[in-house]
């Protein structure tokens, strides 16, 4: 059964250090989001991409945030200057279209900024 | 805006029993969808069942059920014959402006309710 895959599993870094996180959706689907997830929170919109744009995004997502589909496959969260508050899960989903359609989720990438 | 409310953080239930988890949802959208995820402790989010806002019937996957009341705005998950594999976070969740085409809007989840299932 296809699935979407996330790398890393974990990420510890720097604050103040970039970091990219990596997804790749199931094949046939068109829509890509990002959530995150704080500790013990509920999961958090960031942005979802659709023809190779951004199609809608949240408060969350400012200016240090950056998406990119850049080979056809895959598809990157940036975080430009990472952030204490940073620190979370984030989970990339793909669905088949923008509608209805389910929304399948990675298994998330955990992100611990010190 | 959207709004998913869960009202139960945690909920003990024994092993065999039917547990219902409560979900009412707020919206000003006319056509909206209705969704819930499982999160086991590894971590992972497993879509379970989902609920258009126009199905005449109420969804159904397995041991999952959706008591969906629109006029309540209401959509709890029902888990029959429970089992210890089923203890784990569970999330509502709402997508709305199904048919306003184009978008690709993001869902809007609820704080979760923590299932635990005891033998």
């Amino acid at each position: 059964e296809p699935e979407v895959t996330q790398t890393p599993s974990h990420q510890v870094t720097q604050m103040g250090q970039e970091v990219i996180l990596r997804c790749v959706p199931i094949s046939n689907h068109l829509y890509f989001y990002w959530y995150r997830q704080i500790l013990g929170q509920k999961v958090e919109f960031l942005v979802s991409f659709y023809n190779n744009e951004i199609s809608e995004k949240s408060e969350i997502f400012d200016d240090q945030f950056s998406v990119e589909r850049p080979d056809g496959s895959n598809f990157t969260l940036k975080i430009r200057s990472t952030k204490l508050e940073d620190s979370a899960m984030y989970f990339c989903a793909s669905g088949a279209s923008g509608g209805q359609e389910t929304q399948y989720f990675g298994p998330g990438t955990r992100l611990l900024v010190l | 805006a959207q709004k998913i409310t869960q009202t139960q953080p945690g909920m003990f239930v024994q092993e065999k029993e039917a547990v219902t988890l409560d979900c009412t949802y707020d919206t000003s959208d006319p056509s909206y969808g209705l969704f819930w995820y499982k999160q086991p402790s590894s971590g992972e989010m497993i879509f379970l069942i989902y609920q258009g806002s126009y199905d005449q019937q109420n969804a159904t996957e397995g041991r999952y059920s959706l008591n969906f009341q629109k006029a309540r705005k209401s959509a709890n998950l029902v888990i029959s014959a429970s089992q210890l594999g089923d203890s784990a976070m569970y999330f509502c969740a709402m997508l709305g402006s199904l048919y306003s085409g184009g978008g690709a809007d993001g869902l809007t989840f609820g704080k979760g309710t923590h299932l635990i299932i005891q033998p």
